[in-house]
C-alpha cells in the first residue's frame, strides 16, 4: 500500500498569506494520479485539484498543484477567510489512499 | 448536477452486517466514465477509501477491507449499495458515497453529505 504523508500537520497563517502544503508518497505510483481535497467542519470533502495540477470546476485560480514522483505540493497563493480548512491529498496506484490531512488554521 | 445521498441504519451491533444504499440523482449511474465509491471517516479522523463499483458490477476494494465488503448496483433505481460484515467499533464512521471519475486520473469529484454509522451494542 502506498502511504501518503502530509506536512505540516497544522499550518497557522493569516489571510492574504501564501500557504504551501506538502504530500509525500512512500513510493512512486501511477503518473499524475494525485488529487487534493478541502474539507470544512461538518461538510463532505470537496475536490480541488486532480491530475496533480488541474483545477476542478469552480475552483479559484489561487489554488494550484504541482509535483512529480513522490513529492507533491498544494499552494494557495493568497489566503481568503474561507480557505481555512483541512486539506487531504489522495493517490491512485492500484488502490486509493489518502494522506492524514493538513489543518490550515487562522493565525 | 449529480447528487448522492446515502441511507441506512445509524446503529449496528457488533459482529452484524452494515448495509448502506446510495441514491444517485441528476445523472445516470450507467455513465461509462464513472465508478461509484464508498469512503469513510471515523469521528475526528481522516479519510479511508473502502472500494468502488462500476454499474456493470466490476469492483475493486481496499485490500484491508476486501474480505468483509460487498458492493451491488441497481441500475433500475440508480442506486448502489455497500455491505460490510462482522463490524466492530472500529467501523464507526461517517460513510460517504462518492462519484469516482475514471476518465482522467482517477479522483472523486462529487460527494454525498455522508451518513453516520455507529457500531455499538
Amino acid at each position: 500500500e502506498i502511504v501518503l504523508t502530509q506536512s505540516p500537520g497544522t499550518l497557522s497563517l493569516s489571510p492574504g498569506e501564501r500557504a504551501t502544503l506538502s504530500c509525500r508518497a512512500s513510493q512512486i505510483f501511477r503518473s499524475n494520479y494525485l488529487a487534493w481535497y478541502q474539507q470544512k467542519p461538518g461538510q463532505a470533502p470537496r475536490l480541488l485539484i486532480f491530475g496533480v495540477s488541474s483545477r476542478a470546476t469552480g475552483i479559484p485560480d489561487r489554488f494550484s498543484g504541482s509535483g512529480s514522483g513522490t513529492d507533491f505540493t498544494l499552494t494557495i497563493s493568497r489566503l481568503e477567510p474561507e480557505d481555512f480548512a483541512v486539506y487531504y491529498c489522495q493517490q491512485y496506484g492500484s488502490s486509493h489512499t489518502f494522506g492524514q490531512g493538513t489543518r490550515l488554521e487562522i493565525k | 448536477q449529480v447528487q448522492l445521498q446515502a441511507s441506512g441504519p445509524g446503529l449496528v451491533r457488533p459482529s452484524e452486517t452494515l448495509s448502506l444504499t446510495c441514491n444517485v440523482s441528476g445523472g445516470s449511474i450507467t455513465t461509462y466514465t464513472y465508478y461509484w465509491a464508498w469512503i469513510r471517516q471515523p469521528p475526528g479522523r481522516g479519510l479511508e477509501w473502502i472500494g468502488s463499483v462500476y454499474h456493470g458490477g466490476r469492483s475493486y476494494y481496499n485490500p484491508s477491507l476486501r474480505s468483509r465488503v460487498t458492493f451491488s448496483v441497481d441500475t433500475s433505481k440508480n442506486q448502489f449499495s455497500l455491505k460490510m460484515t462482522s463490524v466492530t467499533a472500529a467501523d464507526t464512521a461517517l460513510y460517504y458515497c462518492v462519484r469516482e471519475v475514471i476518465q482522467s486520473y482517477y479522483h472523486f469529484d462529487s460527494w454525498g453529505p455522508g451518513t453516520l454509522v455507529t457500531v455499538s451494542s
